[in-house]
């Protein structure tokens, strides 16, 4: 079975500092790896994602990702977070070759402050 | 472009009432699922349907019931509310054929019990 672990539960970063997100998955087979955010009383809404190819994936606002299969990582990072991307972001894997669930980690709570 | 569309929004129920969450899509998405988010705890999955007429349980399905009559549609039934059902239960919809494997989210709906 499919898992997601989320270590940080909250992550304060001051304004225009760099910023990690940690996503470990376990998984038996091959996966696709999601991070979706949510912004307060909203739904969620998809950051970015890798299905193949290049393991660096990046989103329009800046965010990145990179798929580590040998670690089982696939960590969020942003060079420089503005206070608009306080919000909770969730990391999420679905299992490829007809995978049907979508598995999310318990979400990390990101507070940027001035 | 109305995506995935939950009604109601809020609900407030009684211990022991039932009531039924929408949700409809409008993407002709083959796959459909029901979460539940709590503090802290990430997206449970309630019950998922990989299409019309079928559907199967997640991680959290005992209290809920659904149904997947038609491929836009799936209703999230619960029978005899408890407390412990109080959350934000969002409905999700994803293609799994020809590419783009990522969820699309409706906007949730807060129920609570009392």
């Amino acid at each position: 079975a499919q898992s997601v672990t989320q270590l940080d539960s909250q992550v304060p970063v001051f304004e225009e500092a760099p910023v990690e997100l940690r996503c470990n998955y376990s998984s038996s087979v091959s996966v696709y790896l999601f991070w979706y955010v949510q912004y307060p009383n909203q739904g969620l809404q998809l950051l970015l994602k890798y299905l193949s190819g290049s393991t660096l994936v990046e989103s329009i606002n800046g965010f990145e990702a990179e798929f580590n299969k040998s670690q089982t990582s696939f960590h969020l990072r942003k060079p420089s977070v503005h206070i608009s991307d306080t919000a909770e972001y969730f990391c999420a894997v679905s299992e490829t070759g007809g995978g049907n669930k979508l598995t999310f980690g318990t979400g990390t709570q990101l507070k940027v402050e001035l | 472009n109305a995506g995935v569309t939950q009604t109601p929004k809020f609900r407030i129920l009684k211990i022991g009432q039932s009531m039924t969450l929408q949700c409809t899509q409008d993407m002709n998405h083959n796959y459909m699922y029901w979460y539940r988010q709590d503090p802290g705890m990430g997206l449970k999955l309630i019950y998922y349907s990989v299409g019309a007429g079928i559907t199967d349980k997640g991680e959290v399905p005992n209290g809920y019931n659904v149904s997947r009559s038609t491929t836009e549609d799936f209703p999230l039934r619960l029978e005899l509310a408890a407390p412990s059902q109080t959350s934000v239960y969002f409905c999700a919809s994803r293609q799994l054929r020809g590419g783009g494997t990522e969820a699309f989210f409706g906007q949730g709906t807060r129920l609570t019990v009392v």
